[in-house]
C-alpha cells in the first residue's frame, strides 16, 4: 500500500514572504505521478503543479515550484511571494494504477492549510 | 469551459428519502470521478467511470448508486443514508483515466443527512 503523508497540519506566512510545505510517500512503483492540489474555503479542487516521477527536473509553475527528491521519496511544495488569495488546504496527492483495471486513481495527504497574512 | 458544475450546491436530506446529486462536465472528458470529503479531511475516491463504464468502485455501500447516462453527466443516487454519510461530495472529471492527467474538480455538494 502506499501512503502519503503532510506532517504540517497548518502553516503561516507572511504576505509576500515564502513558505515550504512538505510531503512524503511511500511505494514500491518506480512509475507514478506527483500532484499538488489546493482547496480554497471556495471548496473546489485546483491543481497547482504536477511531478511525473521518471523526471528529474522540478516542475515550476510561475510563483509554485516543487522539490522531488525520488530516493528520499519527498515533494515538497514552495511558494515565493506568497499572496492572500494563497490561503487555502493544500494537498500533496500520489497516482498510481488502480488495482483490477486499467484507471489511475488519486490518494491525498492529510492535507496543510495555509494562510497567508497581510 | 473548463468547468465541473455540480448540483445542488446543498442538500438536507432524511434517512428515508431518496435524492440524486448531478455533475456535469462540457470539456469531453471520458473519465469521471466521485469523490467523499469529510470535515478537515482529504477526499476519498468512491467511485471511477471511464468511457460511461464504471471502471472502479471503493467498496462503497449500495446505499449509494451511481450513474453515468452519457458522457457529459454523473449522477449519484441516494438511498436511506446514515447521518455519517454527512460529508462534501466532489465529482472530477479527466481527459482519460490514464496516468498523469489532471482532474478537474466540481464546488462539491455539501450533504447533511438528518
Amino acid at each position: 500500500a502506499q501512503t502519503v503523508t503532510q506532517s504540517q497540519p497548518e502553516m503561516s506566512v507572511q504576505e509576500a514572504e515564502t513558505v515550504t510545505l512538505s510531503c512524503t510517500y511511500d511505494t514500491s512503483e518506480n512509475n507514478y505521478y506527483l500532484f499538488w492540489y489546493k482547496q480554497p474555503p471556495s471548496r473546489q479542487m485546483i491543481l497547482v503543479i504536477r511531478q511525473e516521477a521518471y523526471k528529474q527536473q522540478n516542475a515550476t509553475e510561475n510563483r509554485f515550484s516543487v522539490n522531488f527528491q525520488k530516493a528520499a521519496k519527498s515533494f515538497s511544495l514552495k511558494i515565493s511571494d506568497s499572496q492572500l488569495g494563497d490561503t487555502a488546504m493544500y494537498f500533496c496527492a500520489f497516482m498510481k494504477r488502480a488495482s483490477g483495471g486499467s484507471n489511475y486513481k488519486l490518494t491525498f495527504g492529510k492535507g496543510t492549510l495555509l494562510t497567508v497574512n497581510p | 469551459d473548463t468547468e465541473v458544475t455540480q448540483t445542488p450546491k446543498h442538500l438536507v436530506m432524511g434517512m428515508t428519502n431518496k435524492k440524486s446529486l448531478k455533475c456535469e462536465q462540457h470539456m469531453g472528458h471520458r473519465a469521471m470521478y466521485w469523490y467523499k470529503q469529510k470535515a478537515k479531511k482529504p477526499p476519498e475516491l468512491m467511485f471511477v467511470y471511464s468511457y460511461e463504464k464504471l471502471s472502479i468502485n471503493e467498496s462503497v455501500p449500495s446505499r449509494f448508486s451511481p450513474e453515468c447516462p452519457n458522457s457529459s453527466l454523473l449522477n449519484l443516487h441516494l438511498h436511506a443514508l446514515q447521518p455519517e454519510d454527512s460529508a462534501l461530495y466532489l465529482c472530477a472529471s479527466s481527459v482519460t483515466g490514464a496516468m498523469g492527467t489532471e482532474a478537474f474538480f466540481g464546488q462539491g455538494t455539501r450533504l447533511t443527512v438528518v
